[in-house]
């Protein structure tokens, strides 16, 4: 990978509203693309990834949709909750480099 | 969490002093990653392995060395210490198959 850029770096939602995070990236050969949470004070972890050949996937509230032409892919999460409150990062990582790329993350506050 | 540790959890530390930071697995992993966390920054990688004795720069890597000596630890050194490397760094592991990372708990250092 050579750049990510995430965007906002911070969003503020009501509970129970939606939120969508948003990263573009440059190297063609990008095809892993995952989303990390970190709560603070712990380490990130993964939530979902999403890989070239599939345009989206779902795993219960959370969805990552990807649009290689355009080199976007996006976060987004319905329904958020208090507990959803961290720090969002998606990275890109190229065939077999097993180096990934990170954005500079996403704040998520979830207000009850 | 991945069977990874890292140690010390917590250092504080003066400037010019070396300080090793010691990463930890239990899942026999190929690759191992330093990365620093700072506000604004989100993940930045210092160093990575692929292997025993096979280790490879990042995008920070000026002021620190590793080592690779076995396939379960991976050291990070900062031969002298200097106030920009106040920072949380965290660890991390990924296999070929998955290519998930999986972070350490991190250590917080602080040079003074």
């Amino acid at each position: 990978g050579e750049n990510v850029e995430q965007h906002p770096s911070t969003l503020s939602v009501q509970e129970g509203d939606s939120a969508v995070i948003k990263c573009t990236y440059s190297d063609s050969a990008s095809n892993y693309f995952p989303w990390y949470k970190q709560e603070l004070g712990k380490r990130p972890q993964l939530i979902i990834d999403i890989r070239s050949n599939v345009g989206e996937k779902k795993d219960q509230r959370i969805a990552v949709t990807l649009n290689k032409t355009a080199k976007h892919f996006s976060l987004h999460i319905t329904e958020t909750q208090p507990e959803d409150s961290a720090v969002y990062f998606c990275a890109e990582e190229s065939g077999g480099s097993y180096i990934p790329t990170f954005g500079r993350g996403t704040s998520l506050i979830v207000h009850p | 969490d991945a069977g990874i540790t890292q140690s010390p959890r917590h250092k504080v530390t003066e400037t010019g002093t070396p300080v090793t930071l010691r990463c930890h697995q239990t899942e026999n992993h190929r690759y191992m990653y330093w990365y620093r966390q700072d506000p604004g920054h989100g993940l930045r990688l210092i160093h990575y392995s692929y292997g025993v004795k096979d280790t490879d720069k990042g995008e920070v890597s000026d002021g620190y060395s590793v080592s690779r000596s076995k396939t379960e630890d991976f050291l990070l050194t900062l031969e002298s210490a200097t106030s920009s490397q106040t920072s949380v760094y965290f660890c991390a592991i990924s296999d070929r198959e998955e290519e998930t990372q999986y972070f350490g708990p991190g250590t917080r250092l602080l040079v003074l």
